[in-house]
C-alpha cells in the first residue's frame, strides 16, 4: 500500500530531552513537510523540503530541526530548546506544487 | 507574506441545516484545496479548484473558487453528523513556490 507512515502515534518526553518524530512516505513524492497543530489551531508550517539534501523554514522553525538525505524520509527533531513542545505533528508529502497534500496520521507528542 | 485567512473559526449547527465556511488570501492563488480533519485525525484531501469562479459539488458539498482567485468557500446542504470535524482550505503560490498554504480552519460541530 503506498502511503505516508508517521511513527509513534503517542510519544512522551521528559522535558530537555530531545526527541525524534519518524516520517516515511512510499508515494515517490519530492516534497515533504511537517505541520505542528494545536487544540483549535489550524496547521502550522515548521519545516518543509522539495527535494533531497534541501529543506526550508516554514513560520515555526525555532526549536527543531530536520533532515532530508533520503527521498522517502524526513524525520523532525524537536529539541530542547523548542519551549512548548507538546502538540500533534502532522508530516505530509505531494508532488512538487499544484497537487494535494498526503498527511500521515499524526504523532501526539507530550513533554513533561 | 502570503497568508490564507478562514471564518469563522467555529460553527455550530442543528443538524439540516446549512454550513458556509469561507476562505482569503492576500494574493492570487495558482489552485485552492480544500481538507477535512474528523476529531482525533488528520487532515485528508477533499477537493481542488483550478479555474477562475470555477465550482464543483460533491454530493451536499458545493466549492467556489472566486473570480481572482483569492477566494473561497464550501458550502454544506443539509448537514449531518458525519459532517463533523474542521475543514481547512489551503492554496499553493504566492511568494514562495513549493509551499502549501493552510487557513486556520472551520472547526464544525452538528447537533443531532
Amino acid at each position: 500500500d503506498g502511503g505516508i507512515t508517521q511513527s509513534p502515534k503517542y510519544l512522551f518526553r521528559k522535558e530537555g530531552q530531545n526527541v525524534t518524530l519518524s516520517c516515511e512516505q512510499n508515494l515517490n513524492h519530492d516534497a515533504m513537510y511537517w505541520y505542528r497543530q494545536d487544540p483549535g489551531q489550524g496547521l502550522r508550517l515548521i519545516y518543509y523540503s522539495q527535494i533531497v539534501n534541501d529543506f526550508q523554514k516554514g513560520d515555526i522553525a525555532e526549536g527543531y530541526s530536520v533532515s532530508r538525505e533520503k527521498k522517502e524520509s524526513f524525520p523532525l527533531t524537536v529539541t530542547s530548546a523548542q519551549k512548548n513542545p507538546t502538540a500533534f505533528y502532522l508530516c505530509a508529502s505531494s508532488i512538487v506544487g499544484n497537487t494535494e497534500a498526503f498527511f500521515g496520521q499524526g504523532t501526539r507528542l507530550t513533554v513533561v | 507574506g502570503q497568508q490564507v485567512m478562514q471564518i469563522p473559526q467555529y460553527q455550530h449547527v442543528q443538524e439540516g441545516e446549512d454550513f458556509t465556511t469561507y476562505c482569503n488570501s492576500s494574493t492570487t492563488l495558482s489552485n485552492i484545496q480544500w481538507y477535512k480533519q474528523r476529531p482525533g485525525g488528520h487532515p485528508v484531501f477533499l477537493i481542488q479548484l483550478v479555474k477562475s469562479g470555477e465550482v464543483k459539488k460533491q454530493k451536499r458539498l458545493t466549492f467556489q473558487f472566486g473570480e481572482a482567485k483569492k477566494n473561497s468557500s464550501l458550502h454544506i446542504t443539509a448537514t449531518q453528523t458525519t459532517d463533523v470535524g474542521t475543514y481547512f482550505c489551503a492554496g499553493w503560490g504566492g511568494s514562495t513556490l513549493g509551499r502549501l498554504y493552510f487557513g486556520r480552519g472551520t472547526q464544525l460541530t452538528v447537533w443531532p
